[in-house]
């Protein structure tokens, strides 16, 4: 058990719709990030969160929108969907840790939710 | 653009042997890299990393080698059991993140350990 929960695990919506996908990240930990996994695709960094203020952005599409909240869980807004929006999408935390560099790049990542577009 | 590559989708590797999954960067910046091992209806958890000051670094079983000139790195797995089937992803990063860093994940391969 990493520690992130993901919420729901599965998702069936019809196109046009709107989801919310929630993340609570790892005690302690202040960063949280979003990753989409297509079919044979690698994981793509859609965006990255830091004690509530966005901090870096991917290829994440105008109709995708994240919020990290004072309690540091998150939530990833993907609306007007599209077939091609099915996917895994993933969030991870990480926590930077002063005195340890590599310590602050490594991801802890929940199991997931399957999102499936009909 | 592809900047971390791992140009094997799947790989077979009897029980006992060694498995060795490679993988390619293209942006010289980076300095840090790391592995993940997938399992299906998980997440990805983090496997072991090397920075660039080494060229490897061994935990147990598993060992990180990492050739800069060449822009490569690999992962050895010996002996391979079965427990280590699963997609392994390669990932690359500034070991000193900036704000527009990001952590550059490849494709994945998906390790077989056959019986």
């Amino acid at each position: 058990d990493s520690g992130v929960t993901q919420t729901p695990k599965h998702l069936i919506t019809a196109t046009g719709q709107r989801v919310t996908l929630r993340c609570s990240p790892r005690s302690g930990d202040l960063s949280v990030y979003w990753y989409q996994q297509s079919l044979d695709q690698g994981l793509q960094f859609l965006i990255q969160y830091y004690n509530g203020e966005e901090r870096a952005k991917g290829n994440i599409l105008e109709r995708f929108s994240a919020q990290q909240f004072p309690d540091l869980h998150s939530e990833l807004n993907l609306s007007s969907l599209e077939l091609g929006d099915s996917a895994l999408y993933f969030c991870a935390s990480s926590h930077p840790v002063a005195g340890s560099l590599r310590a602050k790049n490594i991801q802890y990542f929940g199991a997931g939710t399957r999102l499936s577009v009909l | 653009d592809q900047q971390v590559k791992q140009n094997s989708p799947s790989l077979s590797v009897q029980e006992g042997r060694i498995s060795i999954l490679n993988c390619d960067y293209t942006n010289s910046m980076f300095d840090y890299f790391l592995w993940y091992k997938k399992y299906p209806a998980e997440g990805p958890t983090f496997l072991i990393s090397i920075s660039s000051i080494k060229d490897k670094n061994e935990d147990g079983r598993f060992t990180v080698f990492l050739n800069k000139s060449a822009k490569h790195l690999s992962l050895h797995i010996v002996p391979s059991q079965p427990g280590d089937s699963a997609v392994y992803f390669c990932a690359a990063s500034r070991l000193e993140m900036n704000r527009d860093d990001k952590i550059i994940f490849g494709k994945g391969t998906r390790l077989h350990i056959l019986p």
